[in-house]
């Protein structure tokens, strides 16, 4: 049974771009969160979904969008890259919306240069 | 706002001995908490989830405590081993709300 899958697992981009970060929950699980996590940080919701909607927004900025597809993956794109968009992207599923355990996928350390 | 405050950003102790970890918060009424081990690089992995109306969990050598009139929930982990040493995150949950907030971490290092 395969855990949570993030792809990739590192990427560096240019301060202005854009970036696709995708996400495949674990087998089972209909929700999927996305996290922030700078370095020496603890993680920072960014938002969740379930049923292919939005059903909640961490204090993140509208460059920060995201999809739910029918198979339950998910997809988190940041628009206009800032330097301090660097960090790890944490995927995290789970079964019903909250209040269970979450389980993280190994992330993806976005750098931007 | 909400704040989560784990005790210390390091804790050093001898193998065998009990590591104790604290998690404070504040502004915050959590409907439950969760204590994540995260190593290096990786994400975060799920250890324990207490709930409000719950005083003590177990799980083999971890036990968590949850006080609600102090707002702490404290981390144990007995007969400490080499292979423990990783950051220990607690996160809170909200009746109503999805999401965790997540304390910065400890880092648990412990000396053989």
């Amino acid at each position: 049974d395969a855990g949570v899958t993030q792809s990739p697992t590192h990427l560096i981009k240019t301060r202005g771009q854009q970036v696709t970060l995708r996400c495949s929950p674990k087998s089972g699980h209909d929700t999927v969160s996305w996290y922030q996590q700078a370095l020496g940080q603890g993680p920072q919701f960014i938002f969740q979904y379930y049923e292919e909607e939005e059903r909640q927004r961490g204090n993140f900025p509208d460059r920060f969008s995201g999809h739910q597809f029918p198979n339950y993956s998910s997809e988190l794109n940041v628009n206009a890259l800032l330097l301090g968009d660097s960090a790890l992207y944490l995927c995290a599923s789970s079964l019903g919306q909250g209040r269970t355990e979450a389980f993280f996928g190994q992330g993806t350390r976005l750098t931007v240069v | 706002s909400q704040k989560i405050e784990q005790n210390s950003e390091a804790l050093n102790i001898q193998e065998g001995k009990t590591a104790t970890l604290t998690c404070n918060y504040t502004n915050y009424s959590p409907a439950y908490l969760q204590w994540y081990r995260q190593d290096p690089g990786r994400g975060p992995v799920f250890l324990l989830l207490i709930r409000e109306n719950e005083k003590e969990k177990r799980k083999e050598r971890l036990k968590v405590t949850f006080d609600t009139t102090l707002k702490q929930s404290l981390f144990h982990i007995t007969a400490s081993q080499p292979a423990d040493s990783a950051t220990y995150l607690c996160a809170l949950g909200r009746t109503g709300a999805n999401n965790l907030f997540f304390g910065t971490g400890t880092r648990l290092t412990v000396i053989p």
